[in-house]
């Protein structure tokens, strides 16, 4: 079955830090990938997302490629923000296309951001 | 933006007791909705898939006679936890479709559920 493996977290960075949040994943066929975000006390908020490979997902300064042969669509920001602290959560949709059906999630990764 | 409301927010209840948890989205319809459970350190996972007037499609290994899911109307989605237990104790979160699209997902902000 379709799988992610995401960077364990919590994950803690002074601001301006470079941020890396690792996700692999395993699936049949071509799977669409996401980045989820969720601020404190708030709902799960789509970050970016790329439906094929060699596709880069950008949003907010973040970035992730969809790298199928690493199986990998690690999340990243050159600077993050006290604003980023969230829990981050990698995601695929078994239907190509950026379809967001039947989400498979990763564990999540809490990122705290000090000033 | 889209907002889906979730609430309660959190619940503690007592073990044998029901639980009723609602999913709204407050400025679109929503034609299809998802529920997922968290453990503690896990992944969310889909629980279920819930269709306006129709009933739900479960994942493999939920319960339906104990997680019964109630899609009314395009607006609002119930799940409710029947003769909870403490291995019930979980985060619950919806999710709804807007009608027309299935590349937008809008999320609840969840329902940490404590059965005693």
């Amino acid at each position: 079955g379709n799988s992610v493996t995401q960077m364990e977290g919590p994950v803690t960075l002074s601001e301006e830090a470079f941020l890396t949040i690792n996700c692999t994943y395993t699936a049949t066929g071509y799977p669409s990938l996401f980045w989820y975000v969720q601020y404190p006390g708030e709902g799960l908020q789509l970050l970016l997302k790329a439906t094929k490979a060699d596709d880069k997902g950008s949003n907010k300064g973040f970035e992730a490629t969809y790298r199928k042969e690493t199986t990998s669509f690690h999340l990243e920001k050159g600077s993050v923000q006290v604003s980023d602290s969230a829990v981050y959560f990698c995601a695929l949709s078994p239907v190509s296309g950026g379809s967001n059906y039947k989400l498979t999630f990763g564990k999540g990764t809490l990122l705290t951001v000090n000033p | 933006g889209a907002v889906v409301s979730q609430h309660p927010s959190w619940v503690i209840c007592k073990s044998g007791t029901s639980v009723k948890i609602e999913c709204r989205s407050l400025d679109f319809q929503a034609t299809t909705m998802f529920w997922y459970r968290q453990f503690p350190k896990q992944s969310l996972m889909l629980m279920a898939t819930s269709n306006e007037g129709s009933k739900a499609t479960y994942e493999q290994g939920v319960e339906k006679d104990k997680f019964l899911i109630n899609h009314a109307s395009l607006t609002l989605s119930t799940l409710t936890v029947t003769s909870a237990h403490p291995e019930d104790s979980s985060f619950y979160i919806c999710s709804a479709n807007p009608r027309g699209t299935n590349e937008k997902l809008f999320f609840g902000s969840g329902t940490q559920l404590s059965v005693l």
